[in-house]
């Protein structure tokens, strides 16, 4: 079975700090893709980043990092010097290739970034 | 830019009511989902089509049912909505031209069942 976890419900930190959240996957297959997702207090889910099961190479993109363990079915995402617009909940999602494949999301992590 | 459009951002509807969410996409996408998300269980799958007229059923689909006639547009139906289906819908739609492209999702539907 395939399956998600966000152990971390919500985390607060202020403004410039640095934060990591955690993902944390299960899955039987060896082609997957593993997302990243931001939701905002206006409610539409914001696409942030795709990866590979084949690919474990870390990516930056500005303040935001991604930490890609297949050794410990890990997805993580970091936000260096965390700013108030950060503030949102973010979900991390599960995918496999072939067929008709479908999303599989974890629970959430609510990010409140403090001035 | 990509549009994935719900017809309503707040819906109230009545015990027993049936209710239709709708969808459309302006993509062209192979795939469309429709999610409900609660707080604590996060987004759980209700149906999800992958063609016209073709759906298959998702974690949570009891009490709902869909309906794809058209490619752009993706119906969640609550043939007698009770209060347990309050909650945040979200409506999505994905390629399957390349694989692990990801989901564009619709601003959600926030129903409260009075």
């Amino acid at each position: 079975a395939q399956k998600v976890t966000q152990a971390q419900t919500e985390i607060s930190v202020v403004e410039k700090e640095d934060v990591t959240l955690d993902c944390v996957y299960e899955t039987r297959d060896t082609t997957y893709y593993l997302f990243w997702y931001k939701q905002p207090p206006s409610g539409e889910l914001v696409f942030l980043i795709r990866r590979n099961s084949f690919d474990e190479q870390n990516e930056i993109s500005g303040r935001y990092s991604w930490n890609f363990q297949k050794s410990t079915s890990s997805f993580n995402f970091t936000i260096t010097a965390s700013q108030v617009v950060d503030s949102a909940v973010y979900f991390c999602a599960l995918s496999k290739k072939g067929g008709t494949y479908k999303y599989i999301f974890g629970t959430g992590t609510r990010l409140k970034v403090l001035a | 830019d990509v549009k994935v459009t719900q017809s309503s951002r707040y819906l109230v509807k009545r015990t027993g009511e049936k209710v239709f969410l709708e969808c459309v996409q302006d993509m062209d996408h192979e795939n469309m989902f429709w999610y409900r998300q609660d707080p604590g269980l996060g987004l759980r799958l209700i149906y999800f089509s992958y063609d016209v007229k073709m759906k298959e059923k998702g974690d949570i689909p009891e009490g709902y049912s869909v309906s794809r006639e058209k490619k752009e547009r993706f119906s969640l139906i609550l043939e007698s909505a009770s209060t347990n289906q309050t909650s945040m819908y979200l409506c999505a739609s994905s390629s399957t031209g390349g694989v692990g492209t990801e989901a564009f999702f619709g601003q959600g539907t926030r129903l409260t069942v009075v």
